[in-house]
Order: structure tokens, then C-alpha cells, then sequence
């Protein structure tokens, strides 16, 4: 009956891969989130999908890339890996402005 | 988003009341006060949120200063398993509005 469900759980990759993280939510939310938490814990907001549609992009480098296929699933595509991208990726949804609930996260490590 | 302010740690006996306090004093009409929990190494978990009124959950209790410059989260028999960050977050509730996480209060339940 999990809730927020995130894939992988842990990822290692070399500098300069392409990687993704996905995410599925079993709530029947309409909302999904990306929050990226780095090595000094502070939790940030990357991305918002609506229905299907971008509605917050929060200063994310352009080798970010979200796509949503469904309203169940906002996966996170990454290119060309560098360090700083090193951190726990926490994927949450909601129905629409109300409360957010999160999945386990994801934590990447690039080496 | 109005900004909040926490201590930055507290501890609590055991089977004791934990109370967190939380000032918000730029909060607007409209925002609501959430407060969500990180234990070590897992995804964000909501806890309980409120307007104006007092609110009570199986997890905790939210006060609210009449002002709603300032909220307490209440946990009334906190046990070990309650040692987590602590995130005080005012926002409004609209269309895919994000949630802003502060450092939080690290509460530290001992025995």
C-alpha cells in the first residue's frame, strides 16, 4: 500500500552519465513535486507538474528534465551528471494546493 | 512564502510533552502553518496544519496564537522514534504552491 514510491533508492554514477529517477504515487493526486535535499540538508523545490503540465521550474539547470506520462508518475531524467549533483531527490504529490506528502527518496552519488 | 523562525535543537524526556514553537510574524491572512518531520535518512512526513484554530491529530496538536504570529506543535508523549527535524512552513494554499523548508529544530528524544 505504499503511498510515494520512488526508483532507485540509491544511485552511483560516474561524472558526465545520463541517469533517471522515477517516481509513482498511488493517492490519485494530480500534483507532483521534485525536491532536491543537499549535503547541508536543506530541502529545495525543482519542479511542479500539474495534470501532465510544468507549472513550477525553479531555476533548474536545463540538464534537468522531468517528464510526466501520466498523472500517477513524474520521472526525473538528468544529463551529463557533475558533482554538485550529489544529493537525496525527493519526489512528492498532492491534490492540487493541498497538503504533500513524499516518497523515501533517491540518493545519488556522482563520482 | 513567509519565513519562520525555530530553535535551531530541543530535547525532550522521554514520555514527556515536546513542545516546538515556531514565530511567523509576517504571515499573511491567507497562509496556513504546516509542519512536517524528517527522521534520519527518510522522505519529509506531515505532521498537521492549521489557519487560525487550534488542530488535533493522532500525531499532534497545533496552537496558534490568536495574533498567528507564532504556533506550537505539541507532541503530548513523545517517544524515541520521535527524534527527527522538525519543519515549521507557512503557505498558501493555492494551485501547486511549493513548500519553503527552513533548517528546522532538531529534536532529540531521550530516555
Amino acid at each position: 500500500d505504499t503511498a510515494v514510491s520512488q526508483t532507485p533508492k540509491y544511485l552511483v554514477t560516474q561524472m558526465g552519465n545520463d541517469k533517471s529517477i522515477k517516481c509513482e504515487q498511488n493517492l490519485g493526486h494530480d500534483t507532483m513535486y521534485w525536491y532536491k535535499q543537499d549535503s547541508k540538508k536543506f530541502l529545495k523545490i525543482m519542479f511542479s507538474y500539474n495534470n501532465k503540465e510544468l507549472i513550477i521550474n525553479e531555476t533548474v539547470p536545463n540538464r534537468f528534465s522531468p517528464k510526466s506520462p501520466d498523472k500517477a508518475h513524474l520521472n526525473l531524467h538528468i544529463n551529463s551528471l557533475e558533482l554538485g549533483d550529489s544529493a537525496v531527490y525527493f519526489c512528492a504529490s498532492s491534490r492540487t494546493s493541498e497538503t504533500q506528502y513524499f516518497g523515501p527518496g533517491t540518493r545519488l552519488l556522482v563520482l | 512564502d513567509a519565513k519562520t523562525t525555530q530553535p535551531t535543537s530541543m530535547d525532550c524526556a522521554e514520555g514527556r510533552a515536546a513542545n516546538l514553537p515556531c514565530n511567523h510574524s509576517t504571515i499573511s491572512g491567507n497562509e496556513y502553518v504546516y509542519w512536517y518531520r524528517q527522521i534520519h535518512s527518510q522522505g519529509p512526513q506531515y505532521i498537521i496544519h492549521g489557519l487560525k484554530n487550534n488542530e488535533t491529530n493522532e500525531m499532534a496538536s497545533l496552537i496558534i496564537t490568536e495574533d498567528r504570529k507564532s504556533s506550537t506543535l505539541i507532541l503530548p508523549h513523545a517517544t524515541l522514534r520521535d527524534t527527527a527535524v522538525y519543519y515549521c512552513i507557512v503557505r498558501v494554499a493555492e494551485y501547486g504552491n511549493k513548500l519553503v523548508f527552513g533548517a528546522g529544530t532538531i529534536l532529540r528524544v531521550k530516555s
